[in-house]
């Protein structure tokens, strides 16, 4: 079993409509939890970071975290093509090294 | 957001050769520096976690003689490929914390291309 796993997709929605993303994990020890939207072919991009449980939200984008079901989500509200891309979820621990353990990520298609 | 800047974007080089990428954070000092591997429609795989002035530990089956990776000074880190064959084509991405990042954030370079003919 991954220590974070999150379903691929690709996940076609159109313009305008609320976007669920997912992941669930196992290690406990996980305490920083990122998205984060890659375009193909870039570099990931840091969207939303939240430490511990709890809910962040930043314009269209929130993240929530529910640590008692080891489960996290990123809403996108009013999509837009321009959001296309693969979205990573990722996750550290508070102590030793912190290297972040990725999500496979999931493909995005916001259609017109 | 903090930058990291990552060169050369993309390389093609010639089986046997070796290949030098670099990462630097422009904005802000880092103190540790990570280097990942993702190979097409997959996720990204640390490959070693550098010290600024130390050595790089490695992560189980990444080989240490063939992923050279040098963190001289708070601002660049290199990862050299050495002896490339075509397997190790693949899009190589740094990524930085910062010396008063007490927090999990990460920045990532924009990836860097290999292609092994």
């Amino acid at each position: 079993q991954k220590e974070v796993e999150q379903d691929p997709g690709p996940l076609s929605v159109p313009e305008g409509a609320i976007v669920s993303l997912n992941c669930t994990y196992s290690n406990s020890a996980f305490q920083y939890f990122m998205w984060y939207r890659q375009y193909s072919r870039k570099g990931p991009e840091l969207l939303m970071y939240t430490y511990s449980s709890g809910n962040k939200e930043d314009g269209r984008f929130t993240a929530q975290v529910d640590k008692s079901s080891k489960y996290i989500s990123l809403f996108i509200r009013d999509s837009q093509p321009s959001d296309s891309a693969t979205y990573l979820c990722a996750m550290s621990a508070r102590t030793g090294r912190r290297a972040l353990t990725f999500g496979s990520g999931t493909r995005l298609q916001v259609q017109p | 957001g903090a930058v990291v800047s990552q060169h050369p974007s993309w390389v093609i080089c010639k089986s046997g050769t070796s290949v030098k990428i670099e990462c630097r954070s422009l904005d802000f000092q880092a103190t540790t520096m990570f280097w990942y591997r993702q190979f097409p429609k997959q996720s990204l795989m640390l490959m070693a976690t550098s010290n600024e002035g130390s050595k790089a530990t490695y992560e189980q089956g990444v080989e240490k003689d063939k992923f050279l990776i040098n963190h001289a000074s708070l601002t660049l880190s290199t990862l050299t490929v050495t002896s490339a064959h075509p397997e190790d084509s693949s899009f190589y991405i740094c990524s930085a914390r910062g010396l008063a990042a007490n927090t999990g954030e990460l920045f990532f370079g924009e990836g860097s291309r290999l292609t092994v003919l």
